[in-house]
């Protein structure tokens, strides 16, 4: 009963570092988001992902980057870290199919920038 | 410009108290509106409300959206500690496959 995985769990960068963080659903998922929480803020969308193969930019996507080469795995990409990017990061994933389905996050990855 | 309004933003009560919680909108092509719990970690989902004035219901919680007004309230009745979290709404966008989400009422209950 995995649903969405994240890791790392936490991480510290140094500025003008990159990293990649993993995500990954066993639910056979169409869709997978890419979120990140800032403190006393809401959910923002980084990108998002409709199904393999296709990704799109959501509200927030400068200084990310996304792939989709499989149904199961979203990794989200930092290039240049900087502290802007010290957020926590949720990974969600939904059925799709043309018609609304809630999402199921992860645990989140916490990212620090110094 | 997309927006999704909670309010209030912080709130404690204590317990078997009841709460309202709000949420108002302005999503172009609307096409839901959902709830999350969010404890410590991932937010968990509640409801989703696709039609005005159908009331969804789950044991104590409960929530009923307004398309005319751009609004959705979520009511808790006999609040416990285990009530206690961050209680999120989000919007989908029809045209854009995006859910826009709202900063979140923090609720603490008190014992």
């Amino acid at each position: 009963n995995a649903g969405v995985t994240q890791t790392p769990k936490f991480r510290i960068l140094k500025i003008g570092q990159s990293m990649t963080l993993q995500c990954t659903q066993d639910m056979n998922h169409n869709y997978m988001y890419w979120y990140r929480q800032d403190p006393g803020m809401g959910l923002k969308l980084i990108y998002y992902s409709v199904g393999a193969g296709i990704t799109d930019k959501g509200e927030v996507p400068n200084g990310y980057n996304v792939s989709r080469s499989t149904t199961e795995d979203f990794p989200l990409r930092l290039e240049l870290a900087a502290p802007s990017q010290t957020s926590v990061y949720f990974c969600a994933s939904s059925k799709g199919q043309g018609r609304t389905q809630p999402q199921h996050f992860g645990d989140g990855t916490r990212l620090s920038i110094l | 410009e997309d927006k999704v309004v909670q309010s209030p933003l912080s709130l404690v009560v204590h317990e078997g108290d009841t709460v309202t919680l709000n949420c108002s909108y302005e999503v172009t092509n609307f096409r839901s509106l959902l709830w999350y719990k969010q404890e410590k970690k991932a937010p968990t989902f509640l409801f989703m409300l696709t039609s005005s004035g159908i009331e969804k219901k789950s044991g104590r919680l409960s929530s009923i959206l307004d398309k005319k007004e751009l609004f959705s309230i979520l009511n808790i009745t006999a609040t416990q500690t285990g009530d206690s979290a961050v209680y999120l709404c989000a919007v989908e966008d029809l045209a854009g496959n995006q859910f826009y989400f709202g900063t979140g009422t923090s609720l603490t209950v008190i014992p």
